[in-house]
């Protein structure tokens, strides 16, 4: 199993461009996540998705989108980027409620100028 | 609200134990996660506890006290490869999504 990947690895995007980090995960999880860590920081939870065409809001949200039509899948789509979105973006799964693990893909550093 | 504290940093010497303490406050509870992150690399689950007490993993040993918002990992015999962040983590239940603290950097020295 490859677990969770993601592309692309490295991405710079000047201001006001769009793109769209892709997460994979090949666990059959339910549940998946997109965190943002900006440097010397704790993750910061951006959306989160309990299963297929269900998705909701963390704790910082704006500026992103995302969608779930797939359990394998959960692109994570920035829009008009600025400069306060600089982080790096990691995605992560678990198998479902409770207290369970979650798996972390190797991260895709962003950088916008 | 959600607060976790935790040192920013802290340094220890290889083979000796040292502990990483993890305080929080938040409007719900359902467990206490520790992650480690290297240097440039993804986090890795540790440990959980859900009930109050010590839960022990070879090496790595975590502790919870509900009435405190309190928490603590203990590393043992210490090696270099340990020098890392380490992540407290407050969340799990329906959604099992985590709330983070900024994590303690460990550096472990010869």
């Amino acid at each position: 199993n490859a677990g969770v990947t993601q592309t692309p690895k490295f991405r710079i995007l000047k201001i006001g461009q769009s793109m769209t980090l892709q997460c994979t995960q090949d666990m059959n999880h339910n549940y998946m996540y997109w965190y943002r860590q900006d440097p010397g920081m704790g993750l910061k939870l951006i959306y989160y998705s309990v299963g297929a065409g269900i998705t909701d809001k963390g704790e910082v949200p704006n500026g992103y989108n995302v969608s779930r039509s797939t359990t394998e899948d959960f692109p994570l789509r920035l829009e008009l980027a600025a400069p306060s979105q600089t982080s790096v973006y990691f995605c992560a799964s678990s198998q479902g409620q409770g207290f369970n693990e979650q798996f972390f893909g190797p991260g895709t550093r962003l950088t916008v100028l | 609200g959600q607060n976790i504290d935790q040192p920013t940093e802290m340094t220890a010497t290889e083979g000796a134990i040292v502990q990483i303490n993890c305080t929080y406050q938040t409007s719900g509870f359902n467990g206490l996660f520790w992650y480690q992150q290297h240097a440039g690399e993804a986090p890795t689950f540790l440990s959980y506890n859900v009930l109050d007490g010590l839960e022990e993993k070879g090496r790595f040993s975590s502790f919870l006290s509900r009435s405190k918002g309190y928490s603590y990992l203990l590393l043992k015999e210490l090696q270099m490869k340990d020098s890392a962040s380490y992540l407290c983590a407050v969340g799990g239940g329906a959604t099992n999504k985590l709330i983070f603290g900024t994590g303690t950097l460990l550096a472990v020295q010869p």
